[in-house]
């Protein structure tokens, strides 16, 4: 059981847009910057969006960050196949005093 | 080119012990916070130790708490995880990754290593 939680999966057709939640707590979306990346199948983790909405260097537009109150979400727009992949969304929990990770979605391009 | 590179994976018994190893370069070693993410085969990320810059303070997530101790060298720019009485559920690919901008743990992770596998097992 994450401490984030985000739904098992999500699914849209090329050009679509499409919002993974990201749900979490006073302790830690709440008072904390939300960070999202992305897995691509057999690769490790990159960076996405940092602190909440700010997209590094080399992310296509496409991506952007949200955050209102303890929920956050991240959205694609004009999907591309390309991004079909894992995401996860993390912040830091002043409670437990570590990182904490959603369980994942699973985006799947029809 | 910042880059980070696990090492000291492999297949370890129950209640064994593990010394994982993170290469560090590219960077002021000691201005970072550094993590150790872990992902069971098929399942999500999660986050395992962090340690802060100077590596004076150390966190731990409660699964792990008591076995692994996280640690730095700065004269070696290497960044270490120590894994004892390790359970058939510590088996995962262990992720090294510096904190992008903070001497202090937040969760910006950037960049990760390539990961190193280690199997529980009898």
């Amino acid at each position: 059981q994450s401490v984030l939680t985000q739904p098992p999966s999500a699914s849209g057709t090329p050009g679509q847009r499409v919002t993974i939640s990201c749900s979490g707590s006073s302790s830690n979306i709440g008072t904390n910057y939300v960070y999202w990346y992305q897995q691509l199948p057999g690769t490790a983790p990159k960076v996405l969006i940092y602190r909440n909405n700010e997209r590094p260097s080399g992310v296509p537009d496409r991506f952007s960050g949200s955050k209102s109150g303890t929920s956050a979400s991240l959205a694609i727009s004009g999907l591309r196949s390309e991004d079909e992949a894992d995401y996860y969304c993390a912040a830091w929990d002043d409670s437990l005093s570590g990182v904490v990770f959603g369980g994942g979605t699973k985006l799947t391009v029809l | 080119e910042v880059q980070v590179m696990e090492s000291g994976g492999g297949l370890v018994q129950p209640g064994g012990s593990l010394r994982l190893s993170c290469a560090a370069s590219g960077f002021t070693f000691s201005s970072y916070a550094m993590s150790w993410v872990r992902q069971a085969p098929g399942k999500g990320l999660e986050w395992v130790s962090a340690i802060t810059g100077s590596g004076g303070s150390t966190y731990y997530a409660d699964s792990v708490k008591g076995r692994f101790t996280i640690s730095r060298d700065s004269s070696k720019n290497t960044l270490y995880l120590q894994m004892n009485s390790l359970r058939a559920e510590d088996t995962a690919v262990y992720y090294c990754a510096k904190e992008r901008d903070y001497s202090s743990p937040r969760g910006w992770l950037d960049p990760w290593g390539q990961g190193t596998l280690v199997t529980v097992s009898s």
